[in-house]
């Protein structure tokens, strides 16, 4: 396992278009997170999953935001007709449960919407 | 409410000490993380600290933690050009829960 893998690297879509991104996390983590990171910012919480379940969604996922992950596995990040706002690096992350030394992450997906 | 903040830059020459500090308002912070990114990479996590420690050391890194004020700080010893990196400190009020990051400090290390 080479860790938390993410598709595609690069993303530039059209305004209004709908994108999605793919994540696999490292195999034995059951939680499973997905932050967004704009230019000279941190990354920002967006939502997090353990196995199947979506525990918890920021305010900052909005309605063309959709998150799912189907059989505890991999998981997708949709976009619904992106907005120049939307134009950031959306990365992921996992780890084990109750695990304290913090997550993995993968290099993310960067997203360019014109 | 949830709040980390952080200087943007930080110079430093080569083999010098690097501080780099944090600070953050939820008293309810459990854990306390610095992370790594360079350019066009994801993020490492490089050290962290439990609420009830007030210091720690992991090789070259020391993490000093101030409850009271709740200020964190990353100090490198002999910095090397390759630690020039953007430096993450991040809150999380549970073990597996989400994270909530600073802005980050840019590290330039100048030869």
């Amino acid at each position: 396992d080479t860790g938390v893998s993410q598709n595609p690297r690069h993303k530039i879509t059209k305004r209004g278009q709908n994108v999605t991104f793919r994540c696999d996390p490292i195999s034995e983590h059951n939680r499973l997170y997905w932050y967004r990171q704009t230019l000279g910012q941190g990354p920002e919480f967006l939502t997090y999953f353990q196995n199947e379940a979506q525990l918890e969604k920021s305010r900052l996922l909005s309605d063309r935001f959709s998150a799912e992950r189907p059989k505890g596995s991999f998981s997708t990040l949709e976009i619904q007709r992106t907005e120049q706002g939307d134009s950031a690096m959306y990365l992921c992350a996992s780890s084990a449960n109750e695990n304290v030394y913090g997550y993995t992450f993968g290099s993310g997906t960067r997203l360019t919407v014109v | 409410g949830e709040d980390v903040e952080q200087s943007l830059f930080l110079s430093v020459r080569e083999g010098d000490s690097s501080v780099i500090n944090c600070t953050y308002t939820d008293s309810s912070s459990t854990y306390l993380y610095w992370y790594k990114q360079e350019p066009g990479a994801g993020l490492q996590l490089l050290t962290y600290i439990f609420s009830n420690m007030d210091m720690k050391q992991d090789q070259r890194l020391t993490v000093l933690l101030n409850k009271k004020d709740k200020h964190l700080s990353l100090r490198i010893a002999d910095t090397q050009t390759g630690d020039s990196a953007i430096y993450f400190c991040a809150e999380s009020l549970s073990s597996g829960g989400k994270l909530i990051f600073g802005q980050g400090t840019e590290l330039s290390v100048k030869p």
